[in-house]
């Protein structure tokens, strides 16, 4: 079984540029998540995926940040403008289901480490 | 806002037994308890889950008291491989059931 697929692995941008991320889910997977993960600290939840759509994105800035996954497959975050404190890696991952209350798995891939000069 | 707390650290011998307790006060009552661990340069990927008494599988076991506020992780007989971050993982009823990784614990595995 393929694990969850990201792509770029590496990315350096300058402060106001934009950037995307791509992430391919474990096949047949329901739910998608994206993290950010700062060094030294532990993942934190940006939003939630379930199929196309979302279930929480309380906590993605949306001033700067946005993410869709338009055909409940492949998903993509994007930053626009990025800032200094963007710098981090980007974990995508899967679950087969995955309500709020968890209770399933999270398949992660390997992460997006972005740093922003 | 404190989500979860675990020891920041922990030192250990291979072939030791390890318990890495963790503190979840808000747990909401149909939440369930996960633990990851994390290398360097990886995603997490899943140890264990359960939701009250124990669970034990061929990597971990897994202890909640009945009042479910905290839980342990115990890693039988530890070795230099098991040296990693591992996350404590549960929803909080007062952030409206969000997912939060906890700071996580370092364990340090010596020879």
């Amino acid at each position: 079984e393929a694990g969850v697929a990201q792509s770029p692995r590496y990315k350096i941008i300058e402060k106001r540029q934009s950037v995307a991320f791509w992430c391919n889910p474990i096949s047949g997977h329901a739910t998608l998540y994206w993290y950010q993960q700062i060094l030294g600290q532990g993942p934190k939840l940006l939003i939630q995926f379930q199929n196309n759509g979302v279930v929480d994105d309380s906590q993605l800035p949306k001033d700067r940040f946005s993410a869709e996954r338009l055909k409940g497959v492949d998903s993509t975050l994007k930053i626009q403008p990025a800032k200094l404190e963007d710098s981090a890696v980007y974990l995508c991952a899967s679950s087969i289901m995955g309500g709020l209350a968890g209770g399933y798995e999270q398949y992660f891939g390997p992460g997006t480490r972005l740093t922003v000069t | 806002l404190a989500k979860t707390t675990q020891p920041i650290s922990m030192d250990s011998y291979e072939g030791q037994e390890v318990n890495i307790t963790c503190s979840h006060n808000n747990i909401a009552t149909n939440d369930y308890i996960t633990w990851y661990q994390q290398f360097p340069s990886q995603g997490p990927r899943f140890i264990i889950q359960g939701y009250k008494t124990k669970v034990t599988n061929e990597v971990a076991s897994l202890f909640i008291p009945a009042d479910r506020k905290s839980s342990t992780l115990s890693l039988p007989r530890v070795s230099l491989s098991d040296t990693a971050v591992y996350y404590c993982l549960v929803g909080e009823r007062n952030a409206g059931n969000m997912l939060t990784f906890g700071g996580g614990t370092r364990l340090m595995v010596k020879p």
